[in-house]
């Protein structure tokens, strides 16, 4: 099962902020950065945060990430329709020696 | 450009082997650690295996400890999952995936993703 935990749905109407948590523990994102996926229905995972607020070349400023202690949090502003998808947050263990996986946040666009 | 093309996946009986090969392209293979990543049909992503640059530093997940192996050829830009004793559970599409930066898998994540192979157990 997902180590980390993040609520199964979010919704917003266009233009709005969105915020979707991803909860872990000390030996992952208490002392690991914090990564986060989209993935559009159909299609393969894509990187949006990195090292818990990096944005990777061409994605939009519209997505922040942020952590604290053991918890991280994914921001989009501004929500536009094309950015209904799965979100999924993702952190190396120390403990398990292995990288997981939320277990994923679909988000609705109204 | 980054390319990871998977291949190898299809319809195997419980208990039996495949072999996926991921090619890759567009950037230093031999620099880069590399993971696989697997997603059961209508579930969330769930990480495989990881293998640094130099095949070193090596990890499973528990569910695929001592089934699976992960191998990379940086001659030959590819990297493999060899996954004996598949269970039902097992089906899933299999993904290759590039650490996003030397630092690492651990460091940040994965930023790029081929397009995956599904494999599929069943009797």
């Amino acid at each position: 099962q997902s180590v980390l935990t993040q609520p199964p749905s979010a919704s917003g109407t266009p233009g709005q902020r969105v915020t979707i948590s991803c909860s872990g523990s000390s030996s992952n994102i208490g002392i690991n950065t914090v990564n986060w996926y989209q993935q559009l229905p159909g299609t393969a995972p894509k990187l949006l945060i990195y090292s818990n607020n990096q944005r990777p070349s061409g994605v939009p400023d519209r997505f922040s990430g942020s952590k604290s202690g053991t918890s991280a949090s994914l921001a989009i502003s501004g929500l536009q329709s094309e950015d209904e998808a799965d979100y999924f947050c993702g952190a190396w263990d120390d403990s398990l020696k292995g990288y997981v996986f939320g277990t994923g946040t679909k988000v609705t666009v109204l | 450009e980054v390319q990871l093309v998977e291949s190898g996946g299809g319809l195997v009986k419980p208990g039996g082997s495949l072999r996926l090969s991921c090619a890759a392209s567009g950037f230093t293979f031999s620099s880069f650690s590399m993971n696989w990543v697997r997603q059961a049909p209508g579930k969330g992503l769930e990480w495989v295996s990881s293998t640094d640059y130099s095949s070193k530093a090596i990890y499973y997940a528990d569910s695929v400890k001592g089934r699976f192996t992960i191998s990379r050829d940086n001659a030959k830009n590819a990297l493999y999952l060899q996954m004996n004793s598949l269970r039902v559970e097992d089906t899933a599409v299999y993904y290759c995936a590039r650490a996003t930066t030397l630092a690492g898998i651990a460091e940040t994540g994965s930023g790029y993703w081929g397009q995956g192979t599904l494999v599929t157990v069943s009797s």
